[in-house]
């Protein structure tokens, strides 16, 4: 597809469980972003991936999240022995981040996780 | 380091009056400055960015650089303005994007 694809849609799981979402990022979009929306609230930056940069992990909450991107596509983001609070909408995004680019980010439709 | 600060949480006006959602940014360089869109059950999507200066859906902002903002104006707001809207910036050497913390703007009839 053209956009950005994130999966699950919805995802219920237990408290302590581990869960895994992933992003499909437009075709050639060397920057991705994983955001946290909770209920109501605003975008909160978990981490950025630039090309081959290291990633940008500083909006990790703990060491429960992690994130990887293989290359140029495909991101994982895993949250490890799940907490009710990790409840919230994870949003991908995904930019052509060179100097000829507009800047412009891509959202997917976001993941809805819910812990119980 | 950049930084995007957008003071109001919540906003809410009348159909028909005029609406400003401010935006403030710190950045030593040049930035780029864009608005952001969610409508209700849609994905969040980019509404207008500086460069381009161009009036999208009545919606219009201006860079001032003197004092660091990037107000987001309509003269009459329509009910289907009614969204979250983010103010992000991005660096001037096309690096990561920073964003706002949200408005939520509500038109009432």
């Amino acid at each position: 597809g053209a956009g950005v694809s994130q999966s699950p849609s919805n995802k219920v799981t237990e408290k302590g469980k581990d869960v895994e979402l992933r992003c499909d990022p437009i075709s050639g979009h060397t920057a991705l972003y994983w955001y946290r929306q909770r209920l109501g609230q605003g975008l909160e930056f978990l981490i950025y991936f630039q090309g081959n940069s290291a990633p940008d992990k500083s909006g990790l909450p703990s060491d429960r999240f992690s994130a990887e991107r293989t290359g140029e596509s495909v991101s994982t983001l895993t949250i490890q022995r799940t907490q009710q609070e990790d409840s919230a909408v994870y949003l991908c995004a995904s930019s052509l981040e060179s100097g000829r680019s507009t800047g412009e980010l891509f959202f997917g439709e976001g993941s809805r996780l819910t812990v119980l | 380091a950049q930084r995007v600060t957008q003071p109001e949480k919540l906003l809410s006006v009348f159909k028909g009056a005029p609406v400003e959602l401010k935006c403030n940014y710190s950045y030593s360089g040049s930035p780029e400055l864009f608005w952001y869109v969610q409508y209700s059950r849609q994905r969040l999507q980019l509404l207008l960015r500086h460069i381009s200066r161009e009036s999208i859906k009545g919606f219009t902002a201006d860079l001032n650089k003197g004092e660091t903002s990037f107000h987001l104006k309509k003269p009459f707001a329509q009910e289907e303005d009614s969204a979250m809207y983010y103010c992000a910036l991005r660096g001037s050497n096309a690096g990561k994007s920073t964003f706002g913390d949200g408005t939520t703007l509500t038109v009432k009839p």
